[in-house]
């Protein structure tokens, strides 16, 4: 897993809550990016940053904010407009943010597991 | 919608055998990655090929591209039980800056 933890590697939530996902990294990477994975599925691009004070809406953003402070940090947040939340979600790291000949190899978490209850 | 569709789905084969999955795209790419992942953990990083690459090895993988075919396969040789796990191919699109687009994954048992 790498210089890149996430925490709590399991999470119940009960409807109506919000809840917030640790994701920090050491390998001082520009770009970070959270994922979610259904069972069986391949993994769907939530919110990803290049850069601090900035991030974009991935494929699935809808019910999920994020903030991108400090380099190191990318948490993101569950709320309650999410309406199907329950899933396994995943942090990654990248050293380079992008550019037409970058090379993006992508560090991950453990990831956290998320259930509502 | 997943620009990566991996095939098959699901893999299973003896030890000693060789293991191949295959990974077709949509768009135009700047490079093309296989990941694996251990059931229930994080992802890792196993191999990049670029669009200007045709064929990479690596210890036991080797990865071919194909872009006109919009195609890339992974093969595993002399496959071991530890090498049981989800395989991913992931595109780096040339208009998507540092995103990378994942397929659905095949399930890769190896059998002692």
């Amino acid at each position: 897993d790498g210089g890149i933890t996430q925490s709590p590697k399991y999470l119940f939530r009960k409807e109506g809550q919000n809840v917030t996902l640790s994701c920090e990294q050491n390998l001082n990477h520009d770009a970070m990016y959270w994922y979610r994975q259904d069972p069986g599925q391949g993994l769907r691009l939530i919110y990803y940053s290049q850069i601090v004070n900035d991030f974009q809406k991935g494929d699935i953003a809808e019910g999920y904010s994020v903030s991108r402070e400090k380099k190191e940090s990318f948490p993101l947040t569950v709320t309650s407009a999410q309406k199907n939340p329950t899933a396994f979600y995943l942090c990654a790291s990248s050293i380079l943010a992008g550019g037409p000949s970058s090379y993006n190899e992508q560090f991950f978490g453990p990831g956290t597991r998320l259930t509502v209850l | 919608s997943q620009q990566g569709e991996e095939d098959p789905q699901a893999l299973s084969i003896q030890e000693g055998e060789n293991a191949t999955m295959n990974c077709s795209y949509k768009t135009s790419i700047n490079n093309l990655q296989w990941y694996r992942q251990n059931s229930g953990r994080g992802l890792v990083h196993l191999i990049l090929i670029r669009s200007n690459e045709r064929e990479k090895h690596s210890g036991r993988l080797r990865v071919t591209l194909d872009t006109s075919k919009k195609s890339s396969s992974l093969l595993i040789t002399a496959s071991r039980a530890a090498d049981t796990a989800s395989y991913f191919c992931a595109t780096e699109r040339q208009t998507s800056g540092s995103r990378l687009t994942f397929g659905e994954g095949t399930q890769l048992t190896v059998n002692p």
